[in-house]
């Protein structure tokens, strides 16, 4: 159990385009979602959390309007990088646990990997 | 900052061996989680340990927690190639609001 889906797995969008990421929880109903971004060998870095039906809370330094994150329903979240450019290039992962807390098991996707040429 | 540390960086051994891995933190925590990524992919949750617990064991982990010394430690016994993979230790701070907060992870290659 605790499927979470990532999709697409891997995009190359040109300079100035959008691109959209979706993050479902397959077989639990997600309370809170988590958007990270990791660099080749690094940890990983928490963009924003979001709850269903309410704003996501954005980490200092993450800009809002670049990184726009919708949670719809309980088992889909989004994060469109809007306006892309190369320094965005990075794997993007998500995860979901069950609880309203960010102290819970997270149960990660399998990542994107995002190319902005 | 809370995040945990994660030692050593890079461990390299042979099938059958023990692995070692460990983890130090700087401030109070409630849990601490190991989390495993293979190259490429998201991570896998492997074992929480609650701070007033000392040892856990999940199969061939055994995960133990020094909370006087805010360190952590991962053991795989009996490894095997597919262990293969990079160890991220996460904590999460005391306060209500605290999130998970994951280190910079142990490469481990176990060799066949």
């Amino acid at each position: 159990g605790a499927v979470v889906s990532q999709h697409p797995s891997w995009v190359i969008c040109k300079s100035g385009t959008s691109v959209k990421i979706e993050c479902r929880s397959l077989d639990f109903q997600a309370t809170t979602m988590f958007w990270y971004r990791q660099f080749p060998k690094q940890s990983l870095m928490l963009m924003a959390t979001s709850n269903e039906g309410s704003k996501a809370t954005y980490e200092q330094g993450v800009e809002k309007d670049k990184f726009l994150i919708n949670h719809a329903s309980l088992t889909l979240s989004t994060l469109t990088v809007t306006s892309a450019h190369p320094e965005d290039s990075s794997f993007y992962i998500c995860s979901a646990s069950w609880g309203t807390s960010g102290k819970d098991i997270q149960y990660f996707g399998a990542g994107t990997r995002l190319s902005v040429l | 900052s809370q995040q945990g540390e994660e030692d050593p960086q890079a461990l390299s051994i042979q099938e059958g061996e023990n692995a070692t891995m460990n983890c130090s933190y700087k401030t109070s925590i409630n849990n601490l989680q190991w989390y495993r990524q293979n190259s490429g992919r998201g991570l896998v949750h492997l074992i929480l340990i609650r701070s007033n617990e000392r040892e856990k064991h999940s199969g061939r982990l055994r995960v133990t927690l020094d909370t006087s010394k805010k360190s952590s430690s991962l053991l795989i016994t009996a490894s095997r190639a597919a262990d293969t993979a990079s160890y991220f230790c996460a904590t999460d701070g005391s306060g209500a609001n605290s999130k998970l907060t994951f280190g910079k992870g142990i490469t481990l290659s176990v060799r066949p």
